[in-house]
């Protein structure tokens, strides 16, 4: 079966100092990999995706990166985090058009990401 | 062009009583459409998933809902809630003849239960 991980489940970090979160995805090759932020009382928004390694797409310009440097890593950066990057970041795959198709989203546990 | 729009943001219902989360669709194409749960500071959850075949669909927990075409909705029903419903829930539309990114989320619908 497949699992998604993602770590750290918490962190908090000063304002202007660097960020990586991690997710892995077991049981399941070539996925599509997405990136989204929760802000407290609101919806999903969708940050990156991407369908092989190298490949990232970025849906909102802001001063988070992406990077996909194995077929089940994904990880999302930040050089210096502001203020407003706090929330609840949550990853999830899923293998649309693909062999063995599913457009169902699977999410990760999420990481909270408080920034002083 | 894709859209979702879940028409509560907050639902209160007494437990035992039955619930009602509404959710309607803007889909250019055949949609897939989606509910999830999500519990505080967890991921979420799917309930159920809707994919072009019988048009009620059950989910876990007792969910169901039903794809209404001619109203463009996928309302979100239980029969009786329970504590244990209280969490946030999203419903999703995507397009399954287009690109990765054409998943879209509802804004959430947060639904409280009194003792």
């Amino acid at each position: 079966s497949q699992t998604i991980h993602q770590w750290p489940a918490t962190l908090v970090q000063p304002v202007g100092s660097p960020l990586s979160l991690e997710c892995t995805v077991e049981g399941t090759s070539n996925p599509n990999l997405y990136w989204y932020r929760q802000a407290a009382g609101r919806g999903l928004q969708l940050l990156f995706y991407s369908v092989g390694i190298g490949q990232i797409s970025s849906e909102v310009p802001q001063n988070l990166s992406a990077s996909r440097p194995q077929d089940r890593q994904f990880i999302l950066s930040s050089k210096k985090l502001l203020l407003s990057d706090s929330g609840f970041y949550l990853c999830a795959w899923n293998r649309w058009g693909r062999r063995q198709y599913t457009d169902t989203q699977y999410f990760g546990p999420g990481t909270r990401l408080t920034v002083l | 062009a894709q859209s979702v729009t879940q028409l509560d943001s907050h639902v209160s219902v007494s437990e035992g009583t039955p619930v009602l989360l509404r959710c309607n669709y803007s889909s250019s194409y055949s949609p897939s459409l989606f509910w999830y749960v999500q519990h505080p500071n967890k991921g979420l959850q799917l309930l159920l998933k809707y994919t072009s075949a019988a048009t009620l669909v059950k989910g876990i927990n007792g969910f169901e809902a039903e794809f209404k075409k001619s109203e463009t909705s996928f309302h979100l029903t239980k029969p009786s809630a329970h504590m244990s419903d209280a969490a946030e829930y999203f419903c999703v539309v995507s397009d399954r003849n287009s690109s990765a990114s054409k998943i879209i989320f509802g804004s959430g619908t947060r639904l409280s239960i009194r003792p």
